[in-house]
């Protein structure tokens, strides 16, 4: 079945260090990938999204690209602030209008 | 302001008794779901509804029912809680046209629900 495996954290990070999350998937067809964040105390938000093979979705400083040949949907970040510490989930839907997450990993950056 | 309310948001119960948690979206969504997050699991989508009374089963349904009478509102209902079902709930709605391919979902702020 439809399916995301999302690299286990936590992750430390100094203020400006480099961020990847890795996130792989397994779907039938080719949905649409999602990146949510999640900041201590709320709800999930939409952080971005692709919705086809090649696309690159951004927003804050952050980037993935939709990976078909090699199912991912990595995360990154050039330079990570304080304020992006929070959980990051990978998701996406299937064709059933299901919608999967991943576990969600919690990223902590430290002046 | 577009959004998505829970209530309550915190909740301390006793095995067996029956409760429900309200969840209601602002937005004129069809769309709309309930999920658990639990550690190291993430989020588990228990019961979705697609508009007025149409509603599907989720990963994780089984001790939950749901009703969609109105568009805006999606109760949780728990008739007998159990340990196993202490966790974080989300509320979530979304324009389900073209849902599969393009919509983002709205969360509402989470209900803490201990049963002992």
């Amino acid at each position: 079945g439809d399916s995301v495996t999302q690299m286990e954290g936590p992750v430390t990070l100094s203020e400006e260090a480099f961020l990847t999350i890795n996130c792989t998937y397994t779907a039938t067809g080719y949905p649409s990938l999602f990146w949510y964040v999640q900041y201590p105390g709320e709800g999930l938000q939409l952080l971005l999204k692709a919705t086809k093979a090649d696309d690159k979705g951004s927003n804050k400083g952050f980037e993935a690209t939709y990976r078909k040949e090699t199912t991912s949907f990595h995360l990154e970040k050039g330079s990570v602030q304080v304020s992006d510490s929070a959980v990051y989930f990978c998701a996406l839907p299937n064709t059933g209008n299901q919608f999967y997450f991943g576990t969600g990993t919690s990223l902590t950056v430290i002046p | 302001e577009a959004q998505v309310t829970q209530n309550p948001r915190y909740l301390i119960t006793v095995t067996g008794k029956k409760l429900t948690v309200t969840c209601s979206q602002n937005m004129n969504h069809e769309y709309m779901s309930w999920y658990r997050q639990d550690p190291g699991l993430g989020l588990r989508q228990i019961y979705y509804s697609m508009n007025v009374e149409v509603t599907d089963k989720g990963d994780v349904p089984e001790g939950y029912k749901v009703s969609r009478k109105e568009k805006r509102n999606f109760p949780l209902i728990l008739e007998s809680p159990s340990p196993n079902q202490t966790s974080l709930y989300f509320c979530a709605s979304s324009d389900a046209q073209y849902f599969s391919s393009y919509n983002e979902q709205f969360f509402g702020p989470g209900t803490r629900l201990t049963v002992l």
